[in-house]
């Protein structure tokens, strides 16, 4: 079947411009997370979202970010007023959830450029 | 402060050898713990994974090791391929939320 789906693929724009990054997650999976890379770094967690439950934002660097998710399947992430610091691939990964061996299957990413 | 670690950033592996790939954590809550390989332009795709209840798990050329007492943990590839050059990302769970802690990678390189 499909996997996690990500749009678009490579999005550059200018600093203080507003983003949206979009997520399509494996269909039937009721977790969905969003981390980001940045270069030469490991992956960082952003938000989690668990079927009806309230998101976990713990992740989220300012409140320039945020993320919704609709009718518990597609996600977007939104970024405000974009930074230079926040260039980076913004990753995105859904899971089946079963608690404490959750396997997290990612999607391909989208690398943002903030000039 | 940087729960878990991969403190080399590369390794390099003549084919047909053994990679192991090693891998630290500080947090003793953590309690399931997965490897991910990780191609340039793509998502991270899971490998392996380990319950805290083990200490090894195997699938094919790929073994995990947990060394609870040491908080360590540690991928062995054999033999390694050309096809295995990748980063390999080790990241662990608490099971409270479901969110992974990654480390920062270890750039596997497989030479024919």
């Amino acid at each position: 079947g499909a996997g996690v789906s990500q749009s678009p693929s490579n999005k550059v724009t200018e600093k203080g411009k507003d983003v949206e990054l979009r997520c399509d997650p494996i269909s039937g999976h009721t977790a969905l997370y969003w981390y980001r890379q940045s270069l030469g770094q490991g992956l960082e967690f952003l938000i989690y979202f668990q079927g009806n439950s309230a998101p976990d934002k713990s992740g989220l660097p300012s409140d320039r970010f945020s993320a919704e998710r609709t009718g518990g399947s597609v996600s977007t992430l939104t970024i405000q007023r974009t930074q230079q610091e926040d260039s980076a691939v913004y990753l995105c990964a859904s899971s089946s959830f079963r608690g404490s061996t959750d396997t997290q299957y990612f999607g391909p990413g989208t690398r943002l450029t903030v000039l | 402060d940087q729960q878990v670690k991969q403190n080399s950033p590369s390794l390099s592996v003549q084919e047909g050898r053994i990679s192991i790939l090693n891998c630290d954590y500080t947090n003793s809550m953590f309690d399931y713990f997965l490897w991910y390989k990780k191609y340039p332009a793509e998502g991270p795709t899971f490998l392996i994974s380990i319950s805290s209840i083990k200490d090894k798990n195997e699938d094919g050329r790929f073994t995990v090791f947990l060394n609870k007492s040491a908080k360590h943990l540690s991928l062995h590839i054999v033999p390694s391929q050309p096809g295995d050059s990748a980063v390999y990302f080790c990241a662990a769970s608490d099971g409270q939320g479901g969110k992974l802690i990654f480390g920062q990678g270890t750039e596997l390189s497989v030479k024919p």
